[in-house]
């Protein structure tokens, strides 16, 4: 079965700076891969997703992952965090072929300070 | 195109009580899932359908928890009789293409 660790709990960065959220997964084959973002009260909204092809994938809000197999991680990265960037985030493993079940990870809330 | 539609957004009711949750897919969306979401928790995958059919129920609180999906569009979830620590955001989705994309979610409060 696959599995989702994300690693911090809480990030707090100032607006202005770079941002690096962690996700490692553990799946036995090639893993669809996913980054989602949650705003108090809302559903999940996608970011980016990976299925295949180049390992740096870009999202929407600026934000880009970078699937790296030998680590097992999907990081998700953004150059310049706004306020507006304050949400939980969630990283999520999908199964290939067949149908599809998809695992997500337990979240990293971010707090954006002026 | 619509989104995934969830009603009611809100329920409080109290423990022993039964409750429903209905979701309306994406048109064309072939897959449906129910999740559960406990606060400070990602989302846990609860069922899954394939048009009309269940593939994956293996989380589903069998004793408690019931969803259909009729004629593969419509679904409702419901508890009966619910307990205090079904309190949670239940979130409904629907897929095509291996991408997920999810309601606002229906916020239960178990007292």
């Amino acid at each position: 079965a696959q599995s989702v660790t994300q690693p911090d709990i809480h990030i707090t960065v100032s607006e202005g700076a770079s941002l690096e959220l962690r996700c490692n997964y553990s799946y036995g084959a090639t893993p669809y891969l996913f980054w989602y973002v949650q705003s108090p009260g809302q559903g999940l909204q996608l970011l980016l997703k990976y299925f295949s092809g180049d390992t740096l994938v870009q999202g929407i809000k600026g934000f880009e992952a970078e699937f790296k197999r030998s680590q097992s991680s999907f990081n998700l990265r953004k150059p310049s965090v706004h306020w507006s960037d304050a949400a939980e985030y969630f990283c999520a493993v999908g199964t290939s072929g067949g149908y599809q079940k998809v695992t997500f990870g337990t979240g990293t809330k971010l707090q954006v300070i002026p | 195109e619509a989104g995934v539609a969830q009603s009611p957004r809100y329920k409080i009711i109290e423990k022993r009580q039964s409750v429903a949750f209905w979701c309306n897919p994406i048109s064309g969306h072939a897959t449906l899932y129910w999740y559960q979401q406990i606060l400070g928790q990602g989302p846990k995958l609860l069922i899954q359908f394939q048009n009309n059919g269940v593939v994956d129920d293996s989380q589903l609180p069998k004793d408690r928890f019931s969803a259909e999906r009729l004629k593969g569009v419509d679904s409702t979830l419901k508890i009966q009789p619910a307990k205090l620590e079904d309190s949670a955001v239940y979130l409904c989705a629907s897929s095509r293409d291996y991408e997920q994309f999810f309601g606002p979610g229906t916020r239960l409060t178990v007292l």
